[in-house]
């Protein structure tokens, strides 16, 4: 099984930070996934991943294969941002595994 | 497209009571599955369909059941709710390439908070 660890747990931040999230897991993976849940409890996946980096909007996502590590980057946060956002890693082809998700709290 | 759909949206149960949680999506997605979340815990996967007729086991079924007889529902059983499933269920649906799961986006349903007294 995939251990997927994500840090921090919850992450507080004042408007217009730049925020990392970071996810680490233990066995090689063919995609990386990370995704946003809202306060409502919806999920809505955000990036996919399989090496490199992407970039959407203030939102970053970078992975380095060798290390089995992303990071999730906000740039210029906004309460908007506030969610839980949660990776996650397929196992070549296998089923998804999913880290405990980092709380997000965007102060104004 | 409605994407993927769960009803209902909330629900109460007694202990030893039967019900089935709905999921449909509209997308053709051959690959369908079920979650369900905890505080303090990833999601984590009861059951999967590949395709319609297929179902298999995840990382936690005991308690729940499933069918899959057309591509677009996917109907999630408790035949005896108990307490421990007191959780948020979310039903999932992607794409399958080649045989094999496409890591391409999966789509996630609204959800249903499910508490059992």
């Amino acid at each position: 099984k995939n251990e997927v660890e994500q840090s921090p747990q919850n992450l507080t931040a004042q408007e217009g930070e730049f925020i990392t999230i970071n996810c680490s897991y233990s066995v090689g993976i063919s995609a990386l996934h990370w995704l946003q849940q809202h306060p409502g409890g919806g999920i809505v996946s955000l990036f996919m991943l399989s090496s490199g980096k992407k970039k959407h909007g203030r939102l970053i996502a970078t992975i380095n294969i060798q290390e089995k590590h992303s990071s999730l980057h906000i740039t210029a946060s906004h309460p908007r941002d506030s969610a839980v956002y949660i990776c996650a890693v397929v196992w070549f082809g296998n089923q998804f595994y999913f880290g405990t998700g980092t709380s997000l709290t965007v102060i104004p | 497209n409605a994407g993927v759909t769960q009803t209902p949206k909330f629900q109460v149960l007694k202990t030893g009571q039967s019900m089935t949680l709905q999921c449909a999506q509209d997308m053709n997605h051959e690959y369908m599955s079920w979650y369900r979340q905890d505080p303090g815990m990833g999601l984590r996967l009861i059951h999967y369909s590949v395709g319609a007729g297929i179902t298999d086991q995840g990382e936690v079924p005991n308690g729940y059941n499933v069918s899959r007889s057309t591509t677009e529902d996917f109907p999630l059983r408790l035949l005896s709710a108990a307490p421990s499933q007191t959780s948020v269920y979310f039903c999932a649906s992607r794409i399958l390439a080649g045989g094999q799961l496409s890591t391409d986006t999966q789509y996630f349903g609204p959800g249903t908070r499910l508490t059992v007294l």
